[in-house]
């Protein structure tokens, strides 16, 4: 299967910084790529398809303009989230693949 | 009706048993299924991989789907302690790999105790 890499592993900021979360497939070139969110105690929620050279794809209720997603190259993806807020603490995760998903070992974000 | 349910557990056995993990949906349409294995704090890890009805069997892991019952289930022989984690199922249209349409269950947390 794929490899997938994610860093940080985790980070703690305070509320109103912005935070880049980078995912790297170390083994194959990714067009699309996917960003998932985690809550504790709950399942994977698809957050944004992110397309090599165009613009992602953002699921109902996910704001695009707070959650940037730029995926320039084959092998990177990144995730900014924008003026953070403790609500966004959450576990970050991003997948890739072709006939199923595989995941980066995930970001974990703290917001203070 | 939620599109996949999935018993929460927790899910407690002792070392050795064979551990029997399952998801029911809704929508027949579903082809892919995955079961997906995570650890605290860590990215899931694919397991399991079946298209259409059937059995597969990889090590210790035996995935089953009945897609006239649409039920899949993920048995587990000889569990050992490292077997305790999270346990994922997913399920997909079409290729859930590049189009991103992965419907996961809310997860099973098993423990298996030395």
């Amino acid at each position: 299967g794929a490899v997938v890499s994610q860093h940080p592993s985790w980070v703690i900021c305070k509320s109103g910084t912005s935070v880049k979360i980078e995912c790297r497939s170390l083994d194959f070139q990714a067009t699309t790529m996917f960003w998932y969110r985690q809550f504790p105690k709950q399942s994977l929620m698809l957050m944004a398809t992110s397309n090599e050279g165009s613009k992602a794809t953002y699921e109902q209720g996910v704001e695009k303009d707070k959650f940037l997603i730029n995926h320039a190259s084959l092998t990177l993806s990144t995730l900014t989230v924008t003026s953070a807020h403790p609500e966004d603490s959450s576990f970050y995760i991003c997948s890739e693949g072709l006939e199923t998903q595989y995941f980066g070992p995930g970001t974990r974000l703290l917001v203070l | 009706q939620k599109e996949v349910e999935q018993d929460p557990g927790p899910l407690s056995v002792p070392e050795g048993a064979i551990v029997s993990l399952n998801c029911t949906y809704s929508n027949s349409a579903f082809q892919y299924f995955m079961w997906y294995r995570q650890y605290s704090r860590k990215g899931p890890e694919l397991l399991m991989y079946t298209y259409s009805s059937g059995n597969k069997e990889d090590g210790r892991f035996t995935a089953q789907v009945d897609k006239s019952s649409k039920y899949i289930s993920l048995f587990i022989r000889d569990s050992q302690p490292s077997d305790s984690a999270t346990y994922l199922c997913a399920m997909s249209l079409n290729y859930g790999g590049s189009q991103g349409n992965l419907i996961f269950g809310k997860g099973t947390k098993l423990s298996v105790k030395p």
